[in-house]
């Protein structure tokens, strides 16, 4: 079975700076896809940014990128330029390739503090 | 845009009674998702259906809960009797997942359904 670690559980930025946010997994699959999911206090869960395993490029979407080491099995989420409005629960998220196996596997949450 | 819809936003009730959360997947996706979210267990997939079978309710307590697709429109999630335990946050995703892609398309939540069992 797949796991997902995030040893972060809460972080703390400066609105403008830059911080990243750890993931880690586990499995035995050579092809999945990772996604980062974020939770306002609203609870919604927003989709922020995905990644497929098999791509060696890096995602990116405006301000949100990830750094992602398949061999070191790390998946890190970087919000530059950080606003107000990303203060939220971010979620690390694993799903295996297609079939019957696509349900998410998550990791416990690191809550982004954002401050003046 | 469109959005998976849940229903009640909020419901509070009393232990030993039935409780029904409803979801109005995304029209056009083929899977729907039932996920739990608590404090202890984070978010926990309970079931899911590929164009309305049921597919893996490994995560669910079969003695308790139930979970249907009655239509393409509609998924169910019932919970009876309900149990103080069993307070969480309720979440449902829809996705599009074509097998011989490689299932890339992402899961889009709804609002979710908090739900209090006194």
């Amino acid at each position: 079975a797949q796991t997902v670690t995030q040893s972060q559980p809460e972080m703390s930025v400066q609105e403008a700076e830059t911080v990243t946010l750890s993931c880690t997994y586990d499995t035995s699959e050579s092809d999945y896809y990772l996604f980062w999911y974020k939770q306002p206090p609203s609870r919604q869960m927003i989709l922020v940014i995905r990644q497929e395993a098999y791509k060696q490029q890096n995602a990116t979407e405006n301000r949100f990128s990830v750094n992602f080491q398949k061999a070191a099995k790390s998946f890190s989420l970087k919000i530059s330029d950080s606003q107000l409005g990303d203060a939220a629960m971010y979620f690390c998220a694993y799903r295996s390739p297609g079939g019957t196996a696509s349900k998410l596997t998550f990791g416990t949450g690191t809550r982004l503090q954002v401050t003046l | 845009d469109a959005r998976v819809t849940q229903t009640p936003r909020h419901k509070v009730t009393e232990m030993g009674q039935e409780v029904t959360m409803r979801c109005q997947p995304i029209l056009g996706h083929n899977t729907v998702f039932w996920y739990r979210q608590t404090m202890m267990q984070g978010l926990e997939l309970l079931a899911y259906f590929r164009n309305r079978a049921p597919l893996d309710d490994s995560g669910m307590p079969k003695d308790r809960f139930s979970a249907e697709m009655p239509d393409a429109t509609l998924a169910t999630l019932k919970i009876q009797p309900s149990e103080p335990r069993d307070s969480a946050v309720y979440f449902c995703a829809s996705g599009l997942v074509i097998p011989t892609r490689g299932g890339n398309q992402p899961q889009h939540f709804g609002d979710g359904t908090r739900l209090s069992i006194l």
